[in-house]
């Protein structure tokens, strides 16, 4: 399996543009999450899907972010307009499905984005 | 009460030593905890993880000691070796009605250089 595929790797981009990164999660999975991760905040849940429905938004920071999931195999986040502060490096993550605490998530190798 | 507290935030420690990383946390839900070991430029990936109802896993040269009354836990790496410097997270997890509907709750991070 080639596990966990995300696109693009490094994304620079000036501050105002919209930014979409994507996700193929792992096939057979049926949770997938979106993490951020700063030097500050650590890794930071963003939202998470169920059966490509969101269960958990709550770490979405504003409403300048949004992710969707329009099938079992694909997923995206967008950051409308992206701002410095943005920067990152955001993860996609899935695992077989959330129904334990104890289901182990697997992670993608990361979306290094920057925001000038 | 969702936080789970990680120390320290760096160690060095020589070829051959034990290094020891140090987590707490409060949520009382909590019955999973999971540490992580991420290397540069990848995502975290599960090394080792424990339920509450033991008080030490171990795992080749790592090991989860938890002390529930304390709410805490840790990771001991024995003859640490240079191959397992990378940046470790520890991680908390309770079950869906325990309010966070299973999601992983991160630690900082601890970045581990192991001294040839």
């Amino acid at each position: 399996d080639a596990g966990v595929i995300q696109s693009p790797r490094h994304e620079v981009t000036e501050m105002g543009q919209e930014v979409t990164l994507r996700c193929k999660p792992i096939s057979g999975h049926n949770s997938l999450f979106w993490y951020r991760q700063t030097m500050m905040r650590g890794l930071e849940l963003l939202i998470y899907f169920n059966n490509n429905v969101p269960i958990d938004d709550s770490g979405m920071p504003e409403d300048r972010f949004s992710a969707k999931m329009p099938n079992a195999s694909f997923s995206t986040l967008k950051i409308q307009p992206s701002e410095p502060r943005d920067s990152a490096v955001y993860f996609c993550a899935s695992s077989p499905l959330q129904r334990s605490s104890t289901d182990t998530q697997y992670f993608g190798p990361g979306t290094r984005l920057t925001v000038l | 009460q969702q936080q789970v507290k990680q120390s320290p935030q760096s160690l060095i420690v020589q070829k051959g030593g034990i290094s020891i990383i140090n987590c707490a946390y409060e949520n009382t839900a909590f019955d999973y905890f999971p540490w992580y070991q991420q290397f540069p430029g990848k995502g975290p990936a599960l090394l080792i993880a424990i339920r509450p109802d033991v008080s030490e896993k171990k795992e080749g040269r790592f090991t989860i000691s938890f002390n529930k009354s304390a709410k805490q836990f840790s990771l001991h790496i024995m003859d640490s070796q240079p191959g397992d410097s990378a940046t470790y997270f520890c991680a908390a997890s309770a079950n869906w009605d325990g309010g966070s509907q299973g999601n992983l709750i991160f630690g900082k991070g601890t970045k581990l250089s192991v001294k040839p």
